[in-house]
C-alpha cells in the first residue's frame, strides 16, 4: 500500500516571502500522480497542482511550482510571494496510475501541513 | 455553475444508529468519490460511484454503503454507529477522464458528530 507522510505538521512564513512545504512518500509502482491540495476553514478541498511521475518537468501554476524527485520519491511544494489568502491545511495526496482510463480514482493523503501567513 | 454540493452541514447522531448523508456532483461529473477526515488527519478515500455502481472501495468496513442515482448524486450510509465514525465527509466528483489523474472537485463536507 502506498503511503504519504508530511513532516510539517505546521509552518509559518512572512507575507511576500517564499516557502517550501514537505512531502516523501513510499510506492513500488513506476507510474502515479501527485497532488498538492489546499484547504482552507471553509473545508473545501482545492487542487493547488498536479504532477504526472512521469514527466520529468516540474510543474508550475503561477506562484506555485513543485520539486519532484521521483527516485528519492520527494514531491515539495514551493509557494512563492505568500499570501494573506494562502493560509490554509496543506495536503499531499497520492494516486496509482493502475486504474487510469476509469476516472479519478481513490486519493491517498498526507495528515497536512498548517501554513501560516505572518502580516 | 453550481459546484459539488454536500447535506447536511451538520450532524449529530448517537451509537448505533444510523445515517445517510448526500452529494450532488457538479454538473457535467458521473463519478462521486467519498472520503472520511477525522480531526488532524488528511482524507481517507471510503468508496468511488460510476454509472450507479461501486467502481472501488477504500478500507473500510461494510457498515459503510452507498448508492448513486441516475442523476449521479450519491449517498453514503452508515450503519451501527460508533464514536470513531466521527469526522468530516467530503464529497468529490469528476469526470471519467481516460487521460487519468482527473482533476476532483470537492464539496464543503458533512460534520457527523456521533455521541
Amino acid at each position: 500500500a502506498q503511503t504519504v507522510t508530511q513532516s510539517q505538521p505546521e509552518m509559518s512564513v512572512q507575507e511576500a516571502e517564499t516557502v517550501t512545504l514537505s512531502c516523501t512518500y513510499d510506492t513500488s509502482e513506476s507510474d502515479y500522480y501527485l497532488f498538492w491540495y489546499k484547504q482552507p476553514p471553509s473545508r473545501q478541498m482545492i487542487l493547488v497542482i498536479r504532477q504526472e511521475a512521469y514527466k520529468q518537468q516540474n510543474a508550475t501554476e503561477n506562484r506555485f511550482s513543485v520539486n519532484f524527485q521521483k527516485a528519492a520519491k520527494s514531491f515539495s511544494l514551493k509557494i512563492s510571494d505568500s499570501q494573506l489568502g494562502d493560509a490554509a491545511m496543506y495536503f499531499c495526496a497520492y494516486r496509482s496510475a493502475l486504474h487510469s482510463g476509469g476516472g479519478a480514482d481513490g486519493l491517498t493523503f498526507g495528515k497536512g501541513t498548517h501554513l501560516i501567513i505572518q502580516p | 455553475d453550481a459546484g459539488v454540493t454536500q447535506s447536511p452541514t451538520h450532524l449529530i447522531k448517537t451509537r448505533g444508529q444510523q445515517v445517510t448523508l448526500r452529494c450532488s456532483p457538479k454538473s457535467g461529473h458521473d463519478t462521486v468519490s467519498w472520503y472520511q477526515q477525522a480531526l488532524g488527519q488528511g482524507p481517507q478515500f471510503i468508496f468511488q460511484y460510476y454509472e450507479e455502481e461501486e467502481r472501488q472501495r477504500g478500507n473500510f468496513p461494510d457498515r459503510f454503503s452507498g448508492h448513486q442515482f441516475p442523476n449521479y448524486s450519491s449517498e453514503l450510509n452508515v450503519n451501527a454507529l460508533l464514536l470513531g465514525d466521527s469526522a468530516l465527509y467530503l464529497c468529490a466528483s469528476s469526470t471519467l477522464d481516460r487521460v487519468g489523474g482527473g482533476k476532483l472537485f470537492f464539496g464543503s463536507g458533512t460534520q457527523l458528530s456521533v455521541l
